[in-house]
């Protein structure tokens, strides 16, 4: 089955205390991206990936690092965590045609508490 | 600085009729646009897309329609059905670059 796979569900965790939320897609593509998500914000991409060693910044990248060792993963690395980045977070990816990325794939979400 | 508006925060319809939500943008010129649903606490999913060069997309009960002049985008669900209740996003994108999604309008179809 064609999908986004996103670990953990849901994540607790103290201030500073580092965390990697991962990504992985079965589906060949080479477009990924992380999004979190807060209530009247909407969801804001943090980083992107072109391609294999190829990441570029979103809107809201700050603490946040990101990286794209292989075409199927993209590990969303917090090296330490703040109570404001307390949100659920999103990965994504689609295919590369033409000029246009096409349609996004979801990963089911990371619910994180930064206390 | 780029902007994307969705028409509510929330709209309320009766089962049956053509539940219609907009999405307008400013300072952009976006080469395509998306429409994705969203279910509480699940990941959005994909539903349509139109290019700047279509003026209407239609699939099933569900149409889009892309006005660049008046930099508006509208969507329509026909019939609708409280299955179709769930909060919708558009997303804009131009070439490569990343893609900058609305608030989203939750939608309430009442039966």
């Amino acid at each position: 089955e064609a999908q986004v796979t996103q670990n953990p569900r849901y994540l607790i965790t103290v201030t500073g205390k580092k965390l990697t939320v991962t990504c992985s897609q079965n589906m060949n593509h080479e477009y990924m991206s992380w999004y979190r998500q807060d209530p009247g914000l909407g969801l804001r991409q943090i980083y992107y990936s072109m391609n294999v060693e190829v990441t570029d910044k979103g809107d809201v990248p700050e603490g946040y690092k990101v990286s794209r060792k292989e075409k199927r993963n993209f590990p969303l690395i917090l090296e330490s965590p703040s109570p404001n980045q307390t949100s659920l977070y999103f990965c994504a990816s689609s295919i590369r045609q033409g000029a246009t990325n096409e349609k996004l794939f979801f990963g089911s979400g990371t619910q994180l508490s930064v206390l | 600085s780029q902007k994307i508006e969705q028409n509510s925060e929330a709209l309320n319809i009766q089962e049956g009729k053509t539940a219609t939500l907009t999405c307008n943008y400013t300072n952009y010129s976006p080469a395509y646009l998306q429409w994705y649903r969203q279910d509480p606490g699940r990941g959005p999913v994909f539903l349509l897309l139109i290019r700047e060069n279509e003026k209407e997309k239609r699939k099933e009960r569900l149409k889009v329609t892309f006005d660049t002049t008046l930099k508006q985008s509208l969507f329509h669900i026909t019939a609708s059905q409280p299955a179709d209740s769930a909060t919708y996003l558009c997303a804009l994108q131009r070439g490569y670059q990343k893609v900058t999604f609305g608030t989203g309008t939750k939608l309430q179809v009442i039966p």
